[in-house]
């Protein structure tokens, strides 16, 4: 079945560092892809996402490149702030079937040290 | 808009009890989906309900059920409440089949 892998945290960084958390992915055909973002207490916020191959999703900051070849959909940051501490999940949404299911990597806690 | 409300936040059970959680989509969703997460098995997709019917459906025993009322809201019960239902509960709403989906700030369910 579909699955998703992230890389293993947690991943400390200096403030303005640059960030790549790695996620690959299985699956059948042409699924969504999405990074969520979990603060302390609370629930999955998007952060960004790509819905065909090639795409590049950005937002705050964030991009990840959708890359069909590697079944790939990496996670950067150029310069990270002490803000940026959270978990990131790497999600993809099955392609077919009327269904919105997600299906979630493990996590990455990122700690960014001021 | 409001987001997605899910009440209560906070609860707490013992074993053998029954539990029920709310979840109040954004106005216009009418997919509503509700996730399981756990330190050790992470986020798992508990079902989906879309114009009152059930989607889909995560694998989970029987004792996890859920609901969606005609305004889009969704309950899930849980029966015979066990120690490894201790969890916190999300639950996420879309517009639609594939579209975006936004989560509430979760029910944390402690099991005594």
């Amino acid at each position: 079945g579909d699955s998703v892998t992230q890389m293993e945290g947690p991943v400390t960084l200096s403030e303005e560092a640059f960030l790549t958390i790695n996620c690959t992915y299985t699956a059948t055909g042409y699924p969504s892809l999405f990074w969520y973002v979990q603060y302390p207490g609370e629930g999955l916020q998007l952060l960004l996402k790509a819905t065909k191959a090639d795409d590049k999703g950005s937002n705050k900051g964030f991009e990840a490149t959708y890359r069909k070849e590697t079944t790939s959909f990496h996670l950067e940051k150029g310069s990270v702030q002490v803000s940026d501490s959270a978990v990131y999940f790497c999600a993809l949404s099955s392609y077919g079937g009327a269904t919105n299911k997600l299906i979630f990597g493990t996590g990455t806690l990122l700690a960014v040290q001021p | 808009k409001a987001g997605v409300t899910q009440t209560p936040r906070y609860l707490i059970k013992t074993r053998g009890q029954q539990v029920t959680l709310s979840c109040s989509p954004i106005s216009g969703h009418r997919s509503v989906s509700w996730y399981q997460q756990t330190p050790g098995q992470g986020l798992q997709f508990l079902f989906e309900y879309f114009s009152e019917t059930q989607r889909n459906k995560g694998n989970f025993p029987g004792r996890f059920s859920g609901r969606q009322f005609s305004n889009s809201r969704s309950e899930m019960n849980v029966s015979t409440l066990e120690l490894g239902d201790s969890a916190l509960y999300l639950c996420a709403s879309s517009t639609g089949t594939k579209e975006t989906q936004y989560f509430g700030p979760g029910t944390r369910l402690l099991v005594l």
